[in-house]
C-alpha cells in the first residue's frame, strides 16, 4: 500500500455506539490531520498532530477523540455521536514545512 | 483564527474559456496559499500553491495571483477542458501545517 489509507470506507452507527476510524500513511511524513467534509462546511480542520503530538484541536466536541500512537498511524475514536456528525472524514498527512497535504479517500460516516 | 471566503460557489464555462475563482482571508500573518482540486468521489489533491514572497505563480494552464495588501488570492484556469470539471478549494495558513479551507467552487466545463 502506498499513500494514505483509511478504514473503514463506510460506517453506519447508532448514537450509542462506539467505533473508531483508522488512518495509515506510508509516505514518511511527520504530520497528520483529521478533516470533516460535509455539505455545510466542505473541509473543516478537526485535529493536527506533529511528531505524534496534538498541536491543534479546532473546537471539536469531546465525542470525537483522536489518537496518534506513532507518526504513521492516526485514529479517530467515536462515541455517542449525533446525526449531524454524519459526514466524510478525511485523514491527511504532510511533511512539516513543505505544505502539501496528501489525503486519504475518506471514511463515510452515517449516524442513525 | 483564520477565516477564508471563496467565490463563486458554482461556475459554468464553455470549453476553451477561462475560469477565475477568488478567495479572501482574514489573518494578515498567513503566508501559504494552496489550491486543491477534488473530482467527484475522489480525494482532494494539490494543484498549485503560492507563498507570500511572490505575487504570481504559473503552471501550464493554471495560475495563482496573490495580493497581500488586500488579503485576496485567485486561481486562473485558461483554455478550460471538460476534465477540469471538479470542486476547487482555496486555503490559507500562517504556517503550512494548519490549513483553513474555503467553502469550495464547483466548476463545470461544458463541451
Amino acid at each position: 500500500e502506498t499513500g494514505v489509507t483509511q478504514t473503514p470506507r463506510h460506517l453506519v452507527m447508532g448514537m450509542t455506539n462506539k467505533k473508531s476510524l483508522k488512518c495509515e500513511q506510508h509516505l514518511g511524513h511527520n504530520a497528520m490531520y483529521w478533516y470533516k467534509q460535509s455539505a455545510k462546511k466542505p473541509l473543516e480542520l478537526m485535529f493536527v498532530y506533529n511528531f505524534k503530538e496534538q498541536t491543534e484541536n479546532n473546537s471539536v466536541p469531546s465525542r470525537f477523540s483522536p489518537e496518534c500512537p506513532n507518526s504513521s498511524h492516526l485514529f479517530l475514536h467515536l462515541h455517542t455521536l449525533q446525526p449531524e456528525d454524519s459526514a466524510l472524514y478525511l485523514c491527511a498527512s504532510s511533511q512539516r514545512g513543505i505544505g502539501e497535504l496528501f489525503f486519504g479517500e475518506g471514511s463515510r460516516l452515517t449516524v442513525l | 483564527g483564520e477565516n477564508v471566503e471563496q467565490h463563486p460557489s458554482t461556475l459554468s464555462v464553455q470549453e476553451g474559456d477561462s475560469a477565475v475563482i477568488k478567495c479572501t482571508y482574514s489573518d494578515s500573518a498567513s503566508n501559504y496559499f494552496p489550491w486543491y482540486k477534488q473530482e467527484l468521489g475522489k480525494r482532494p489533491q494539490l494543484i498549485i500553491d503560492i507563498r507570500s514572497n511572490v505575487g504570481e505563480k504559473k503552471d501550464q494552464r493554471i495560475a495563482v495571483t496573490l495580493n497581500k495588501t488586500a488579503k485576496h488570492f485567485s486561481l486562473h484556469i485558461t483554455e478550460t477542458q471538460p476534465e477540469d470539471s471538479a470542486v476547487y478549494f482555496c486555503a490559507a495558513s500562517r504556517d503550512t501545517d494548519k490549513l483553513i479551507f474555503g467553502t469550495g467552487t464547483r466548476l463545470q466545463v461544458f463541451p
